[in-house]
């Protein structure tokens, strides 16, 4: 099964709004990475948490953390067209900081 | 800097042929990870190396699929007989070593197509 599950599997809004995707996980990570893919690209990293980090900020991203309930939220605020993608994150564990990928939210943007 | 290089973009292949794709990482990485990524789906990890050393390959379908990471030139995943499941886009992504390695750095992938 899947470490990480995305929610909401497609989201779409418009223009200007703010977009809000969820994930779970099930085992303890060392930190939480959300990373963008575009159609038919590779994955651009976004972001990264640390375990015992609860909030973090990079420009219109907000990533929170919360690992008592296993879950992240990736916010992209003020939302445009060039936003579209497919958002992942990524739970990194163990020793090697082994990296496992969740199943994505597909986020579309209408101008 | 150049980033993370896979070569070839796109590979058609037959049913039954060999796939080799090419992951050159960026300057300084030594661990190299491959990823495999069906339509509409996450991606799925394969094998973690490091120079001359298979890691992890607990991704690895046990048949037909095989890493390498030599002490010079590219790493090298290859599928013998390809069937046409095969086809995806395989990613590979690099990381340097130390604390940095949390951070992996993809390529553009291959896409793989078994005709």
């Amino acid at each position: 099964s899947q470490q990480g599950e995305e929610d909401p599997q497609a989201l779409s809004i418009q223009e200007g709004e703010n977009a809000t995707m969820n994930c779970s996980y099930k085992t303890s990570i060392n930190n939480l990475q959300w990373y963008r893919q575009n159609s038919g690209r590779g994955l651009v990293h976004l972001i990264l948490i640390r375990s015992n980090e609860r909030e973090k900020h990079s420009g219109r991203l907000r990533v929170t953390l919360d690992t008592s309930k296993k879950s992240s939220s990736l916010l992209i605020t003020a939302s445009r067209a060039a936003d579209t993608a497919s958002y992942f994150c990524a739970t990194v564990s163990g020793g090697y900081q082994k990296v496992t990928f969740g199943t994505g939210t597909k986020l579309q943007v209408i101008p | 800097n150049a980033g993370v290089m896979q070569n070839p973009r796109h590979l058609v292949r037959r049913r039954g042929q060999e796939a080799r794709l090419r992951c050159s990482p960026m300057k300084g990485h030594s661990h190299v990870y491959w990823y495999r990524q069906l339509p509409e789906e996450g991606l799925k990890f394969m094998v973690y190396l490091q120079k001359e050393n298979i890691i992890d390959e607990s991704g690895m379908p046990k048949e037909r699929f095989s890493a390498e990471f030599p002490k010079e030139g590219p790493s090298i995943l290859r599928i013998q007989q390809v069937v046409r499941g095969d086809s995806a886009a395989y990613f590979c992504a690099s990381s340097p070593p130390g604390r940095s390695q949390e951070t992996q750095y993809f390529g553009p992938g291959t896409r793989l197509l078994v005709l």
